[in-house]
């Protein structure tokens, strides 16, 4: 069956960086999209970062463009969020989750599989 | 962006009722909605995509209907792990978005 681990949360404080990753397993990884979605408190779910199944395509939220990076490595099933000049604002939990688009270059733009999510706090 | 607007907030209703919830956008999308629970301390679960189709694995007291800018989901009779918190997300235009969530509690 799908599933998808994250790793890397933790405490940062504000200007440093943090790395997430997540471990896919279940499908043919090198097949399809992939999404960072976090859960911020007060501000409900938001889709922050997109990969197409071959890393050739990326798309950021607004709010994370420039400090955030999505990469892929497809020969270790693994998702990486790179971010930086972390904000208060980041704070949340940071899902992982899969699109159902079978090599789509922009994907389908919803979200069939989760991970169980990384919380990232930053604060002085 | 599309502003998804879900009500009610919160709806109180007992094991076997019917439970209604909306989901409105600020415009048109289509048929391109779906519908996730999420319970406490667990990731969403998607339910609907594209306004009616379940999800695999998911049970047929779940379904879905609307288009363009009013969508609704039901749960024909309520089953005690049903009870959760429910988003809608569109995704006919970037950047997708979710509504606020309406919270399914035990009357």
């Amino acid at each position: 069956q799908v599933q998808m681990v994250e790793s890397g949360g933790g405490v940062v404080q504000p200007g440093k960086s943090l790395r997430l990753s997540c471990a896919a397993s279940g499908f043919t990884f090198s097949m399809y999209g992939l999404h960072w979605v976090r859960q911020v408190p007060g501000k409900g779910l938001e889709r922050v970062a997109f990969i197409s199944y071959d890393g050739r395509n990326t798309h950021y939220d607004d709010a994370v463009r420039g400090r955030f990076t999505i990469s892929r490595d497809n020969s270790n099933n693994t998702l990486f969020l790179q971010m930086k000049s972390l904000r208060s604002e980041d704070t949340g939990i940071y899902y992982c989750a899969k699109d159902p688009g079978d090599r789509s270059s922009w994907g389908v733009g919803h979200f069939d599989y989760w991970g169980q999510g990384a919380l990232v706090t930053v604060s002085s | 962006e599309i502003v998804l607007t879900q009500s009610p907030a919160t709806l109180s209703l007992s094991p076997g009722e019917r439970a209604t919830l909306s989901c409105r956008a600020s415009q048109s999308v289509g048929s391109y909605l779906a519908w996730y629970q999420q319970k406490r301390g667990q990731a969403p679960r998607l339910l609907i995509y594209d306004t009616s189709n379940r999800a695999t694995g998911i049970p047929a007291r779940f379904s879905g209907s609307g288009s363009r800018t009013h969508f609704t989901l039901t749960i024909s009779s309520l089953e005690p792990e049903d009870f959760a918190v429910y988003y809608c997300q569109q995704r006919s235009e970037w950047p997708i978005t979710f509504g606020q969530g309406t919270r399914l509690e035990i009357k």
